[in-house]
């Protein structure tokens, strides 16, 4: 089958660095996206890796292994704004994007 | 329009009525994606249009669920005899480019929330 796996809950301070990572098994891959979606909102494009490495965006950061079919997304300088679910997605065969559970953030003061 | 517009953007419904939820994708965009998201859960895909076309039907939970996409832009998601456990939020989702070689983001509409009583 598919699936994505990823830390149901991550807990930091603000103005910490957290990681969330995310591990996939599906039976085709283009790229890994990563998506932030706040309570009662609309899920909103972050980042997405098609190749090995690390690509940055501002405070956010995404990297991606396909040998060893991970990611991670990377948020530093975390501000109370950035508490919210962020979800992992792989677009693979047959164009079916497959989302994770999600990862809810809590940022304390 | 400037974004992904769904209505309703709330459905309440006795168990066994039809519903009707409508998705208005962002213009230009080719690509046009049902998502099912229960409370505190991930997204589950539904379906998939690319143009009027859906190549992939496989996520619809039953054949009480169908969809429709007209002119390459509105679409229509209609689920039949609903039960309980058709509640969640329906999320819509448009984008300019298919899967492959380019990075494609989604869009999303801010979703129906139905709730079958």
């Amino acid at each position: 089958g598919q699936s994505l796996e990823q830390p149901s809950e991550v807990t930091a301070v603000e103005g910490a660095i957290v990681q969330i990572n995310c591990t996939y098994q599906t039976s085709g891959f283009y790229g890994l996206s990563w998506y932030q979606q706040h309570d009662g909102g609309a899920p909103t494009f972050l980042s997405y890796n098609a190749l090995d490495g690390l690509e940055e965006t501002g405070r956010f950061s995404s990297f991606l292994s396909r040998s060893d079919s991970y990611g991670y997304l990377l948020l530093q300088e975390l501000q109370m704004k950035d508490s919210a679910s962020y979800f992992c997605a792989v677009e693979g065969g047959g164009f079916k994007t497959i989302f994770g559970a999600g990862t809810r953030l809590f940022v304390k003061a | 329009g400037a974004g992904v517009s769904q209505s309703p953007s709330n459905k309440v419904t006795e168990k066994g009525k039809d519903v009707e939820l409508r998705c208005d994708p962002i213009s230009g965009h080719t690509a046009l994606y049902w998502y099912r998201q229960s409370l505190g859960q991930g997204l589950e895909f539904l379906i998939y249009f690319q143009g009027n076309s859906a190549p992939d039907k496989s996520g619809l939970p039953s054949d009480r669920f169908s969809a429709e996409r007209t002119g390459g832009s509105v679409s229509t998601l209609t689920i039949q005899r609903t039960q309980q456990e058709d509640s969640a939020v329906y999320l819509c989702a448009s984008s300019f480019s298919v899967s492959g070689l380019a990075k494609n983001i989604q869009y999303f509409g801010a979703g129906t929330r139905l709730s079958v009583l």
